[in-house]
């Protein structure tokens, strides 16, 4: 089992939709987790980290933390051509070190017009 | 600028000749990690480094080394690549927060390795 799981999609959205992105991770002691965004032959980069259980809000994106059930997810609202990437759950097990930091595999999400 | 730097950022080479891959960041953070990323298998963790001469394996160190003389540098060394080590590699760095969790990761924009 993966230490942290994610659909790879494509997760196919209308444009102005809602998308909704979901991540478990088997470390019951993690603290960190993160939402990352790749385009196609880039870095990655942060969209959102979340600590505390419940959610977060910055502009469209909102993160979801449920540590009880060991879950993560992202919501992208109202959802843009430019948002179409790979979005990368990161997830910090420290029950293992303080220093891993764990990623999916990523899911692809396409948005359409 | 704030960032991090790779070099090479490609190349292709044959198995068994040593290379480095160098990282080199200037937001003076404390951390510092080496991923390689695969097709379906997302980033990988290498190693990882959580300040001068203080480095860890990550889920993936076999074929690897690194060190961590100065802060702003955490190269990756290929010591006898194999072709199972053809992969795009990224160095990222952060700051380390209350409890020394680790920040927002800042990343190079990858070197493609090629191992013939």
């Amino acid at each position: 089992q993966k230490e942290v799981e994610q659909n790879s999609g494509p997760l196919s959205v209308p444009e102005g939709a809602i998308a909704s992105l979901n991540c478990t991770y088997s470390d019951r002691g993690s603290q960190s987790f993160f939402w990352y965004r790749q385009y196609s032959g880039k870095s990655p980069e942060l969209i959102m980290s979340i600590y505390s259980n419940g959610d977060k809000e910055d502009g469209r994106f909102t993160a979801q933390l449920n540590k009880a059930s060991q879950y993560v997810s992202l919501l992208i609202r109202d959802s843009q051509p430019s948002d179409s990437a790979t979005y990368l759950c990161a997830v910090n097990p420290v029950t293992d070190s303080w220093g891993k930091l764990q990623f999916g595999a990523g899911t692809q999400v396409v948005v359409t017009p | 600028e704030a960032q991090v730097t790779q070099n090479p950022r490609y190349l292709i080479t044959v198995t068994g000749k040593k290379l480095t891959v160098t990282c080199s960041q200037n937001m003076n953070h404390e951390y510092m990690s080496w991923y390689r990323q695969d097709p379906g298998l997302g980033l990988r963790q290498i190693y990882y480094s959580m300040n001068v001469e203080v480095t860890d394996k990550g889920d993936v160190p076999e074929g690897y080394k690194v060190s961590r003389k100065e802060k702003r540098n955490f190269p990756l060394i290929l010591e006898s690549p194999s072709p199972n080590q053809t992969s795009l590699y990224f160095c990222a760095s952060s700051t380390l927060g209350t409890g020394i969790l680790i920040g927002e990761l800042f990343f190079g924009e990858g070197s493609r390795l090629t191992v013939l």
